[in-house]
């Protein structure tokens, strides 16, 4: 148990369907991450949050929206999804300052898209 | 940004022998490299990192290496056992100012009994 939680760890959608994703950390950290992994690209990053302001938005599609109401929530809200965007979806967060320190995992979200 | 190559991108080694995952990076005001392993079905988690004013740094059977003239920093796992079968990654922060980690493409290790 690292502190962070996420919901759901399975998903199973249509390509029509919405759903949203929610991470939450314990831990009292500022900055919190998205990360898509698939056989294709390991530990590929999606965004990043430093006290709920977006710092980082790595060329992703915008049928992915992502929301960080506060320092401790980070959602990840899709629709209308392809097939490849079938992957596990990490959440991380970590204290500190830009450039340096450790990322706390949490234990992903199973994406499944028919 | 960042790109960080890792290579090899599988190992198998014999227990008891050692094990090095090398990685490179681009950005030249990089100064963290951390290391993740992930065990099957589980989250990545860190298991060792250098800073950029650090050549070395041990802890117990793992080690790492870092050249900042050459851009690249290594990972070495001696007296390798099965519970260090797992998937290593590399990753570099972008220069200054930025939040944003980047990894290598992971390293299969298989430590054979």
């Amino acid at each position: 148990e690292t502190g962070v939680t996420q919901t759901p760890r399975h998903l199973v959608m249509g390509m029509t369907n919405k759903k949203s994703l929610k991470c939450e950390q314990h831990l009292g950290h500022n900055a919190m991450y998205w990360y898509k992994q698939s056989a294709k690209k390991p530990l590929e990053l999606m965004f990043v949050y430093n006290f709920k302001e977006q710092t980082e938005n790595n060329s992703v599609p915008s049928r992915f929206s992502p929301e960080c109401p506060n320092s401790s929530h980070l959602f990840l809200h899709l629709h209308t999804l392809q097939p490849e965007d079938s992957a596990l979806y990490l959440c991380a967060s970590r204290l500190g300052a830009e450039n340096t320190g450790e990322l706390f995992f949490g234990e992903g979200s199973r994406l499944t898209v028919l | 940004g960042e790109n960080v190559e890792q290579h090899p991108s599988t190992l198998s080694v014999q227990e008891g022998d050692s094990a090095v995952i090398k990685c490179t990076y681009s950005d030249s005001a990089s100064n963290y490299f951390p290391w993740y392993k992930q065990e099957l079905g589980k989250r990545p988690q860190l298991i060792i990192d250098i800073r950029s004013n650090v050549g070395e740094k041990k802890d117990q059977r793992i080690a790492v290496t870092l050249n900042k003239t050459a851009k690249h920093f290594s990972l070495h796992i001696t007296e390798t056992q099965p519970e260090d079968s797992a998937v290593y990654f590399c990753a570099a922060y972008s220069g200054a100012g930025s939040y944003q980690l980047t990894f290598g493409k992971g390293t299969k290790l298989s430590v054979i009994p």
